[in-house]
């Protein structure tokens, strides 16, 4: 079975700060890994995913994640947060062998202090 | 081009009743499916539709849920008999396949309240 674990259901960082979201993933299979973001009373709007075509993967408003399968994570990180990144952010997996559906992590929600 | 549509925005509903979401896929996009989002709580998949087929319905609660995709019109997930628990955001998504390489589209919820 496939399941993400996102630390910290909370992070605040001061605007121009590094961004950093932690995400760790199980899975039994090779993994496809997601990054969306939730803006308030707004759908999930996808920021970046892993494919297996390479391991530092970049994404929409300057983020980007890196997989390490030794430490079965996919961190999310920006080098300056931005006001306009306060959101909810959520990691996701789906198994190789079936896209059917996406098991998303509890999320964690980013506010930028000024 | 819209995106992913879904009605209505709010619903309030009084226990008992039935409540009806609907979810018009992207254009050209044959795969939708569903999530409830409960306050403090990631996405909990709940099911899986091509046009007139569940495809894996294996999140979906095994009374008074039932979701469509017919042929012709949107996506609705219907909700009979509704209590307090049901309360909650529900998202559709939709994707022109269903393999991994393909992201789901998410339309803006439809936030249920059961009073």
């Amino acid at each position: 079975a496939q399941s993400v674990t996102q630390l910290g259901s909370h992070v605040s960082v001061s605007e121009g700060a590094l961004v950093l979201l932690r995400c760790n993933y199980s899975s039994s299979v090779p993994p496809y890994l997601f990054w969306y973001v939730q803006y308030p009373n707004q759908g999930l709007q996808l920021l970046l995913k892993y494919t297996s075509a390479a391991t530092l993967v970049k994404g929409i408003n300057g983020f980007e994640a890196e997989f390490k399968k030794s430490e079965t994570s996919f961190h999310l990180t920006k080098p300056s947060a931005h006001m306009s990144d306060a959101a909810e952010y959520f990691c996701a997996v789906t198994p190789y062998s079936s896209a059917s559906k996406i098991i998303f992590g509890s999320g964690t929600r980013l506010s930028i202090r000024p | 081009n819209a995106g992913v549509m879904q009605n209505p925005r709010h619903l309030v509903r009084r226990r008992g009743q039935e409540a009806r979401l609907r979810c018009s896929p992207m254009k050209g996009h044959s795969h939708v499916y569903w999530y409830r989002q409960l306050p403090e709580e990631g996405l909990k998949f709940m099911v899986y539709l091509q046009k007139e087929n569940i495809i894996d319905e294996s999140g979906m609660p095994k009374e008074r849920f039932s979701a469509e995709f017919p042929k012709e019109g949107p996506s609705i997930l219907r909700i009979q008999q509704v209590v307090r628990g049901d309360s909650a955001a529900y998202f559709c998504a939709s994707s022109p396949e269903g393999g991994e390489n393909s992201p789901l589209h998410f339309g803006n919820g439809t936030r249920l309240t059961v009073t």
